[in-house]
């Protein structure tokens, strides 16, 4: 099992910018996440999917930011335009089907936006 | 991923000695408890978890218990090794949400 799989694992980008990060679940898994991890907040959650299909964006801080699963393999998180304050590290997880069971993380993509 | 914060509250144990550490919720709908270890550059990694019609379990070296009546998670690591040097996450799911509300984190360092 691969695990959770991001990318990039780094961007650095300019203001103004538009920036997409992209997640590959774990295989089987129905549900998918995407978290934002600052020093000042910690871990938020700004969307999550079930089934492809959004279930509670409420996280996510602005219109700027957008994210989309077009199939159960495959989740991109868009930020544009981008701004220094979105500087942090975005992780994806995603969890199985049944009750309660744990969310599995990939390690990451640290953005940058100067 | 990024370690979280330079102001976290961290705990500093021998190699060896059993480490214990402590986390507060306040959502009395939780039915569900995971913590995580976070190392350098990584993403969150699942250690143990819990339901909430449990007051305790075991793992391998790391034990949970659950208080619902104050609130309050521990997560206990037996003989401490520098390996589990990290930052550990509590982490609660509200009844009939999959998304997870983390904690801020505790730091443990492990001195040899």
């Amino acid at each position: 099992d691969a695990g959770v799989i991001q990318s990039p694992r780094h961007e650095v980008t300019e203001m103004g910018q538009e920036v997409t990060l992209r997640c590959k679940p774990i295989s089987g898994h129905n549900s998918l996440f995407w978290y934002r991890q600052t020093m000042m907040r910690g871990l938020e959650l700004l969307i999550y999917f079930n089934n492809n299909v959004p279930i509670d964006d409420s996280g996510m801080p602005e219109d700027r930011f957008s994210a989309k699963m077009p199939n159960a393999s495959f989740s991109t998180l868009k930020i544009q335009p981008s701004e220094p304050r979105d500087s942090a590290v975005y992780f994806c997880a995603s969890s199985g089907q049944w009750g309660n069971s744990p969310l599995h993380f990939g390690n990451g993509t640290r953005l940058t936006v100067t | 991923g990024e370690s979280v914060g330079l102001h976290l509250p961290t705990l500093s144990v021998q190699e060896g000695d059993n480490s214990i550490i402590n986390c507060a919720y306040s959502n009395s709908a939780s039915d569900y408890f995971i913590w995580y270890k976070q190392e350098s550059g990584k993403g969150p990694q699942f250690i143990i978890d819990i339901r909430s019609n449990m007051d305790k379990r075991q793992g391998q070296r790391v034990t949970v218990l659950l208080n619902k009546t104050v609130k309050h998670l521990s997560l206990q690591i037996a003989a401490t090794q520098p390996g589990d040097s990290a930052v550990y996450f509590c982490a609660e799911k509200d009844t009939g949400r999959r998304a997870l509300t983390f904690g801020s984190g505790t730091r443990l360092q492990v001195q040899p």
